[in-house]
């Protein structure tokens, strides 16, 4: 069965930690994404990557990087969390040209205090 | 751009009941649709998705979407709710020019009441 694994699926972190959410995938996909879910927002997508070492900012990057080091694994790091970024972390991925879909992980609920 | 529009964030109907989620969509080229579901603390699940061969599509757990370009919307039903089918659904619609990003919608909670 293919798989997007997140680390963890809840964290607590203090204001001003770097966080790191580790996001792998099984798959062989090209794209990776990284979104966050907030009620009544929907996903905003936050950065994305077509391929190794190549990531792309999306809708919200600001208080956000990433990296890709590897095809499989995807980082996002919040550089000095803050409490608006309490939040749901989702990790997706995909083949390229996404005809069939992304694949998401389980999801990370992020607190910040 | 492209961009869908989800009508109505809750959704609620009894069980055996038609379930039937709005979803529109702009494009200015042919567009693929999907749709998610998301169930309580986990990640979203590829319910269905169009891309351009038959217009009526059929997906996971009985559901279907009929893509009507007139009415450039992409409906999602079921003839008859289960408890199960309780949780949120989003539209999505791929992003044109680009080689896998797709925009959601703000989704619709779906509630099924006994």
């Amino acid at each position: 069965d293919v798989k997007v694994t997140q680390s963890s699926r809840y964290l607590v972190k203090r204001t001003g930690e770097k966080v790191f959410l580790e996001c792998v995938q099984d798959m062989d996909h090209e794209n990776m994404f990284w979104y966050r879910q907030d009620p009544g927002l929907g996903l905003r997508l936050i950065y994305f990557s077509y391929d190794v070492k190549m990531k792309e900012k999306g809708d919200i990057p600001e208080g956000y990087s990433v990296s890709r080091e590897k095809k499989e694994r995807f980082s996002l790091i919040l550089e000095s969390a803050s409490t608006n970024q309490t939040s749901m972390y989702l990790c997706a991925s995909s083949l390229w040209g996404v005809q069939g879909g992304y694949t998401f992980g389980s999801g990370t609920r992020l607190t910040v205090v | 751009a492209q961009s869908v529009t989800q009508l109505g964030s809750h959704v609620s109907v009894s069980e055996g009941a038609l379930v039937l989620l709005r979803c529109n969509y702009s494009s200015s080229v042919p567009p693929y649709l999907f749709w998610y579901v998301q169930y309580p603390n986990q990640g979203l699940q590829l319910l269905l998705k169009y891309t351009s061969a038959a217009t009526l599509v059929k997906g996971i757990n009985g559901f279907e979407a009929e893509f009507k370009k007139s009415e450039t919307s992409f409906h999602l039903t079921k003839p008859s709710a289960h408890m199960s089918d309780a949780a949120e659904y989003f539209c999505a619609i791929l992003h044109g020019g680009s080689q896998g990003n797709l925009i959601f919608g703000k989704g619709t909670k779906l509630s099924v009441k006994p």
